[in-house]
């Protein structure tokens, strides 16, 4: 079965460190996708990033990069110079393809994040 | 503005009291999902439809409905909810292989 871990429950910064979730997933599909939704204090998710199971490269926008790594079935995310409204629960997750374009996403528990001024 | 829309935001309702959530999506996205979240549980998939017409169940299945009449309209139905339905909900859609994309989601409590 698939599966996604976010060992981090949560994590407190002060403002403009990096910061670091990690996310580790399980799967015997070899071609999947995943994912990281931010979901602020409001509530809503809100979509970051997908990358597919081919794709390795790391990834950059703005303060945000990503680093995917199939060898420790690993998809971390870096926040640098962290500000107080990246406070969030940030979830990762993993498509379960089931052919025909239909897609679940299996979610972690999520990282509750914390920017402090 | 590309959007998922969900009515209501916020709902308290009575055991028993046939409800509908109702979720639009103008995107023209084939694929529309619903999602559940829980404490401790994380989210999870209810129920799934690629397209008209066209739905499934996902994870946690029991005690919903859904249908699927238009393509961009995917109603979340509790024929006689329960306070273990007390949740979180969120619709969201895709193309059939895309990113989901979420709408604000919906706070049920019932009593």
């Amino acid at each position: 079965a698939q599966k996604v871990t976010q060992a981090q429950t949560e994590i407190s910064v002060v403002e403009k460190e990096d910061v670091t979730l990690d996310c580790v997933y399980e799967t015997r599909d070899t071609t999947y996708y995943l994912f990281w939704y931010k979901q602020p204090p409001s509530g809503e998710l809100v979509f970051l990033i997908r990358r597919n199971s081919f794709d390795e490269q790391n990834e950059i926008s703005g303060r945000y990069s990503w680093n995917f790594q199939k060898s420790t079935s690993s998809f971390n995310f870096t926040i640098t110079a962290s500000q107080v409204v990246d406070s969030a629960v940030y979830f990762c997750a993993l498509s379960e393809a089931r052919g025909g374009g239909s897609e679940k996403l299996v979610f972690g528990k999520g990282t509750k994040l914390t920017v402090n001024p | 503005e590309a959007q998922v829309t969900q009515n209501p935001r916020y709902l308290i309702t009575v055991t028993g009291k046939k409800l509908t959530v109702t979720c639009s999506q103008n995107m023209n996205h084939e694929y529309m999902s619903w999602y559940r979240q829980d404490p401790g549980l994380g989210l999870r998939q209810i129920y799934y439809s690629m397209n008209v017409e066209v739905t499934d169940k996902g994870d946690v299945p029991e005690g919903y409905k859904v249908s699927r009449k238009e393509k961009r309209n995917f109603p979340l139905i509790l024929e006689s909810p329960s306070p273990n339905q007390t949740s979180l909900y969120f619709c969201a859609s895709s193309f059939l292989g895309g990113a989901q994309y979420f709408g604000p989601g919906t706070r049920l409590l019932v009593l």
